[in-house]
C-alpha cells in the first residue's frame, strides 16, 4: 500500500510567522506534489518536484517555497504566513509525472492563520 | 479557467439509486482520472481511463471517455451511504490538474 504521511495534521499560525509543512513518502516515487484545497476551488497545485534537491513551481506558487532534501521528503514553507493561506494542504506522490499517473495523497494538514 | 471541470456542484440521491457525475476538459489528453475524497481524508483514485479507452469499470463504478466531445462521466450503481464524498476528475500534461469537484450526498 502506497504511503504518504503529512505532519502536522493541523496547525495554527500567526500572521507573519514562518510555517513548515512536512511530507514523507515510502512509495519510492520520484514525483511529489503540494496542493492546496479551499472550499469551491478543488485542489490547486503549489509546487512539485521530480528529483531530490530540485523543485518546480505549480499554478499558485506565490507566497510558498518548497524543499526536497531527499526522495522521501518534501516540505512546503510559508516564510511569512498570511490570512489568505488558511486552507487544507495535501501532499501527493507519483511514480512518474503527467496526467496518466496515479497520485497517492496524504491525509492533509489543516492550516489556520490568525 | 480549469483544465478539467465537473458540471455540477452537488448531487443528492437515495441509497440504491444510480448516479452519474460528468466532467469536461479542454485539451487533448493521455488519460483522465476520477478521484473520490471523503470528509477529512485525502483524495483517492477510483479509475484512470486512457485516451484510447472508451469505458472502464471498477466494481460498481463505470467511467466513460469521449475524446471527440472532450467529456467523461463516472457512474455509480446501487449507491451506498458510504459513497457520500466529493468526486473529482483530473487530467493534465506534465502535471495533474483537478476540477472543483461534485459533492455527492447519498441518504438512507
Amino acid at each position: 500500500e502506497a504511503a504518504v504521511t503529512q505532519s502536522p495534521r493541523s496547525k495554527v499560525a500567526v500572521t507573519g510567522g514562518k510555517v513548515t509543512l512536512s511530507c514523507h513518502q515510502t512509495n519510492n516515487h520520484d514525483y511529489m506534489y503540494w496542493y492546496r484545497q479551499d472550499t469551491g476551488h478543488g485542489l490547486r497545485l503549489i509546487h512539485y518536484s521530480y528529483v531530490a534537491d530540485s523543485t518546480e513551481k505549480g499554478d499558485i506558487p506565490d507566497g510558498y517555497k518548497a524543499s526536497r532534501p531527499s526522495q522521501e521528503n518534501f516540505s512546503l514553507i510559508l516564510e511569512l504566513a498570511s490570512l489568505s493561506q488558511t486552507a487544507v494542504y495535501f501532499c501527493a506522490s507519483s511514480g512518474q509525472g503527467g496526467g496518466a499517473e496515479t497520485l497517492y495523497f496524504g491525509s492533509g494538514t489543516r492550516l489556520t492563520v490568525l | 479557467s480549469q483544465l478539467a471541470e465537473e458540471n455540477l456542484w452537488a448531487l443528492s440521491v437515495h441509497e440504491g439509486e444510480s448516479v452519474t457525475v460528468n466532467c469536461s476538459y479542454k485539451t487533448s489528453i493521455t488519460a483522465l482520472q476520477w478521484y473520490r475524497q471523503k470528509s477529512g481524508e485525502g483524495p483517492a483514485q477510483l479509475i484512470l481511463i486512457r485516451s484510447n479507452e472508451r469505458e472502464k469499470r471498477n466494481g460498481r463504478l463505470r467511467a466513460t471517455l469521449d475524446t471527440s466531445s472532450q467529456s467523461s462521466s463516472l457512474s455509480i450503481t446501487a449507491t451506498r451511504c458510504e459513497d457520500t464524498a466529493v468526486y473529482f476528475c483530473a487530467t493534465g500534461g506534465y502535471k495533474v490538474v483537478f476540477g472543483s469537484g461534485t459533492r455527492l450526498l447519498v441518504s438512507p
